[in-house]
């Protein structure tokens, strides 16, 4: 049980682009989703927390409205990366929480890389 | 500001060489600690949860604890596929307020050598 999906596992875009990141949890309702970022050798730095129906809450420093996140639904939350930039490169995670415990279940993560 | 410290970095072991792993914390509240496990290019596994001190959960080789300041995960007899970083998370604030973020460290990348 407890299982996160996301998709794409990874993507290449061009500079400029956006790029649309989905995450599912896949045999629960999660109240809340997290949405990471990992440089190389680095650990998780949480960007944003999102509930469903409501909009996201975003992190010091970091851009919401480059960062687009959308809780539709229990079971899934999208991350848009607007008008990328090589810097935007990075491994994106999500996490999603279920309301009967405190545990946050991670997705495999995306690769993005912006050429 | 809550905060994490784990060490070492990185630590090699020869397979069947048991050592632990450190992580201490400064937070208001603890909620809970939190122990994963992440291979390269993946998303971080759950371990562990540990809500009190004195507490203590094992799972295969592994083992942690918690005590007011810091927590262990003791890695007992290790084999190569126990090969990876593993991630100490904090999770504060009072039970059923607020948020469930949680704050990790750096994590110690495992090697295991045969």
């Amino acid at each position: 049980g407890a299982v996160v999906s996301q998709h794409p596992s990874w993507v290449i875009c061009k500079s400029g682009t956006s790029v649309k990141i989905e995450c599912r949890s896949l045999d629960f309702q999660a109240t809340t989703m997290f949405w990471y970022r990992q440089f190389p050798k680095q650990s998780l730095m949480l960007m944003a927390t999102s509930n469903e129906g409501s909009k996201a809450t975003y992190e010091q420093g970091v851009e919401k409205d480059k960062f687009l996140i959308n809780h539709a639904s229990l079971t899934l939350s999208t991350l848009t990366v607007t008008s990328a930039h090589p810097e935007d490169s990075s491994f994106y995670i999500c996490s999603a929480h279920m309301d009967r415990d405190y545990e946050q279940y991670f997705g495999p993560g995306t690769r993005l890389t912006v050429t | 500001e809550d905060q994490v410290t784990q060490s070492p970095e990185a630590l090699r072991l020869q397979e069947g060489e048991s050592s632990s792993l450190n992580c201490s914390y400064t937070v208001s509240g603890l909620r809970g600690l939190f122990w994963y496990r992440q291979d390269p290019g993946k998303g971080p596994e759950f371990l562990f949860t540990l809500y009190s001190a004195g507490e203590e959960k094992e799972k295969e080789r592994l083992k942690a604890t918690l005590t007011k300041k810091e927590s262990f995960l003791h890695i007992t007899a290790p084999k190569p596929e126990d090969s990876a970083t593993y991630l100490c998370a904090v999770q504060a604030g009072a039970s059923g307020a607020g948020s469930y973020q949680l704050t990790f460290g750096k994590g110690t990348k495992l090697s295991v050598i045969p």
